[in-house]
């Protein structure tokens, strides 16, 4: 089956640095979301993404992220100078069509520690 | 999008179906009834969804009520695998917002063996 594909599963890094998450959604699709969860707190939207930009953002994604598909596979999250409370697992998903009559397939996240 | 209730948590037995509720008494015409759930330490796993009828998948069934006000995600017969965070999120027809999936704080289900 299948399946969005996050790298990689665990970042530390350390406040101030520039860290990039990637994510290969699935080949046929052609939406692409991130989302973040704080541990113990709800899953967030952060940005969606179609025909290579970006169609929609929350007001956490400020101007320290952004999003960008550099090739054809990759998805990817950059956090310019991250902060201790961008700690979090952080998920890419997909879609074939907006999120109407279709789902979102979810990757299993990577968690971003900040120290 | 409008807003969906929950029951904090639920607890069921192994190999007994499982009703999960969820009230949306506020939907609109053109809102499908989307179920996710997240296993511990995993990413949101899409479940099933519908817009009027009732709806089966090889993970579960959908239960609309007749007025849409409400709707049941049922698991026939629970396993250990099926404890995780349960959440009903109401998506416009036509996309509107296109990735914004409102996640609440769901229903926790625990399964005992």
């Amino acid at each position: 089956e299948p399946e969005v594909t996050q790298t990689p599963s665990h970042q530390v890094t350390q406040m101030g640095q520039e860290v990039i998450l990637r994510c290969v959604p699935i080949s046929n699709h052609l939406y692409f979301y991130w989302y973040r969860q704080i541990l113990g707190q709800k899953v967030e939207f952060l940005v969606s993404f179609y025909n290579n930009e970006i169609s929609e953002k929350s007001e956490i994604f400020d101007d320290q992220f952004s999003v960008e598909r550099p090739d054809g596979s990759n998805f990817t999250l950059k956090i310019r100078s991250t902060k201790l409370e961008d700690s979090a697992m952080y998920f890419c998903a997909s879609s074939v069509f907006p999120l109407g009559d279709t789902e979102a397939f979810f990757g299993q996240g990577t968690r971003l520690t900040v120290v | 999008d409008a807003k969906t209730t929950q029951p904090n948590s639920m607890e069921s037995n192994e190999e007994e179906p499982v009703h999960l509720p969820c009230n949306h008494s506020t939907i609109s015409g053109t809102d499908y009834i989307h179920w996710y759930r997240q296993l511990p330490s995993q990413g949101p796993e899409y479940v099933i969804h519908g817009l009027t009828s009732n709806v089966n998948n090889r993970m579960a069934s959908l239960a609309i009520a007749e007025d849409r006000k409400s709707s049941t995600l049922i698991l026939h017969r629970a396993t250990l695998r099926d404890a995780a965070v349960y959440y009903c999120i109401l998506r416009d027809m036509n996309g509107g917002s296109q990735g914004n999936l409102i996640f609440g704080k769901g229903t926790k289900l625990s399964v005992k063996p």
